[in-house]
């Protein structure tokens, strides 16, 4: 069985400083890891995505995310905010021996200020 | 390249009404997933289609609720004689890969469609 942990629903962080998502999961295989950004009303953009491949991966607008299968983590991180970064966003673990179901994070809320 | 189109944007409809909500996937793409999001919660998956199949509808309720992908035209999610807890926004994303080679896919999302039932 897969489950996928956001620790924070909401974090607030002043534009310029860094911005720390974290994500823990539950898997009893190698999973793939995702993070989706979500603006009001649109869909998800994907961020970024971990494949079993390097650990630390990069991805749009300066996001990064560590895999660390020892803490079975997958935090996202931005060395300095922006404010039109303020969005909701989610950690996704997918990959089945047995579906295709893709399980979602309940989703951190990013608040930046001026 | 137009991406996922869905329609329409916001529905509003009546409790016992009938919702129809409308997915086109990326060109190219022949795979299909419908989530739900609740206020303040996760996407909560509903049912994987690929063309004119149901491949897996574990998180679509028993009753009332139907998808459907047909070989021409988009896919559609249907749910009958509604209820207000079926208002939520209602999220389709397509992939153009199968098999294993899906786990590794990111999904590509449409605005969605926010039914509101009253």
């Amino acid at each position: 069985a897969q489950s996928v942990t956001q620790l924070d629903s909401h974090v607030s962080v002043s534009e310029g400083t860094p911005v720390l998502l974290r994500c823990n999961y539950s898997s009893s295989y190698s999973p793939s890891l995702f993070w989706y950004v979500q603006h009001p009303n649109k869909g998800l953009q994907l961020l970024l995505k971990y494949t079993s491949a390097a650990t630390l991966v990069k991805g749009i607008n300066g996001f990064e995310a560590e895999f660390k299968k020892s803490e079975t983590s997958f935090h996202l991180t931005k060395p300095s905010a922006h404010m039109s970064d303020a969005a909701e966003y989610f950690c996704v673990v997918s990959g089945s021996t047995g579906g295709f179901k893709t399980i979602f994070g309940a989703g951190t809320r990013l608040f930046v200020k001026a | 390249n137009a991406g996922v189109m869905q329609n329409p944007r916001h529905l509003v409809r009546r409790r016992g009404q009938e919702a129809r909500l409308r997915c086109s996937p990326m060109k190219g793409h022949s795979h299909v997933y419908w989530y739900r999001q609740l206020p303040e919660e996760g996407l909560k998956f509903m049912v994987y289609l690929q063309k004119e199949n149901i491949i897996d509808e574990s998180g679509m309720p028993k009753e009332r609720f139907s998808a459907e992908f047909p070989k021409e035209g988009p896919s559609i999610l249907r749910i009958q004689q509604v209820v207000r807890g079926d208002s939520a926004a209602y999220f389709c994303a397509s992939s153009p890969l199968s098999g294993t080679d899906t786990f590794n896919s990111p999904l590509h999302f449409g605005n969605g469609t926010r039914l509101t039932v009253t």
